[in-house]
């Protein structure tokens, strides 16, 4: 395992459209985040899975985005009816609970990110 | 906007060090950590500090803490131009998971 993947990299998208996206975790990873990134900003964070459970949704996740993570292991993140200021980098992220060295508790590993344009 | 506040740029020769600040707004922040963004990739962990630690030392990172002016820098001693990234400073608040970031700092290396 080499890390936190997302696919796709890159996605081009009307307005209008529903876009998915897929992030694969680290494999003994519990946890899962979702970040938001435009230019020029930090991440921002936008939901957080504990195995398959939502635990946490920013107010930043409109009713047209939705986050799953069906059997604990990949998330999907989709937005429906894409607006261009949905136009931004989507990471995700996973961490591992437990123990007080870092890499074993809170250090979150980050995946290279979905970049989406909305036209 | 963001609660972590990072000046946008810092401009540095080679070999020297580069500083740079952070400031954050929750006193109840337990971890504050330093990430490093490279064109294209995603973001990679450099080092972190505890809230109860006023210095961390990592080769050639330094992390100073000031709690009650809550202040984070990172140094980097004797820069490279490898080390030409968008450097965000994050926190992780009380029992929270999530990270809260800056908006970044780009650190650029002249030879």
């Amino acid at each position: 395992d080499t890390g936190v993947s997302q696919d796709p990299r890159h996605k081009i998208t009307k307005r209008g459209q529903n876009v998915t996206f897929r992030c694969d975790p680290i494999s003994e990873h519990n946890r899962l985040y979702w970040y938001r990134q435009t230019l020029g900003q930090g991440p921002e964070f936008l939901t957080y899975f504990q195995n398959e459970a939502q635990l946490e949704k920013s107010r930043l996740l409109s009713d047209r985005f939705s986050a799953e993570r069906p059997k604990g292991s990949f998330s999907t993140l989709e937005i429906q009816r894409t607006e261009q200021g949905d136009s931004a980098m989507y990471l995700c992220a996973s961490s591992f609970p437990g123990g007080r060295a870092l890499s074993s508790y809170n250090e979150q590993f980050f995946g290279p990110g979905t970049r989406l344009t909305v036209l | 906007g963001e609660d972590v506040e990072q000046s946008l740029f810092l401009s540095v020769r080679e070999g020297d060090s580069s500083v740079i600040n952070c400031t954050y707004t929750d006193s109840s922040s337990t971890y504050l950590y330093w990430y490093k963004q490279e064109p294209g990739a995603g973001l990679q962990l450099l080092t972190y500090i505890f809230s109860n630690m006023d210095m961390k030392q990592d080769q050639r990172l330094t992390v100073l803490l000031n709690k009650k002016d809550k202040h984070l820098s990172l140094r980097i001693a004797d820069t490279q131009t490898g080390d030409s990234a968008i450097y965000f400073c994050a926190e992780k608040r009380g029992r929270d998971y999530k990270l809260s970031f800056g908006a970044g700092t780009t650190v650029t290396v002249r030879a």
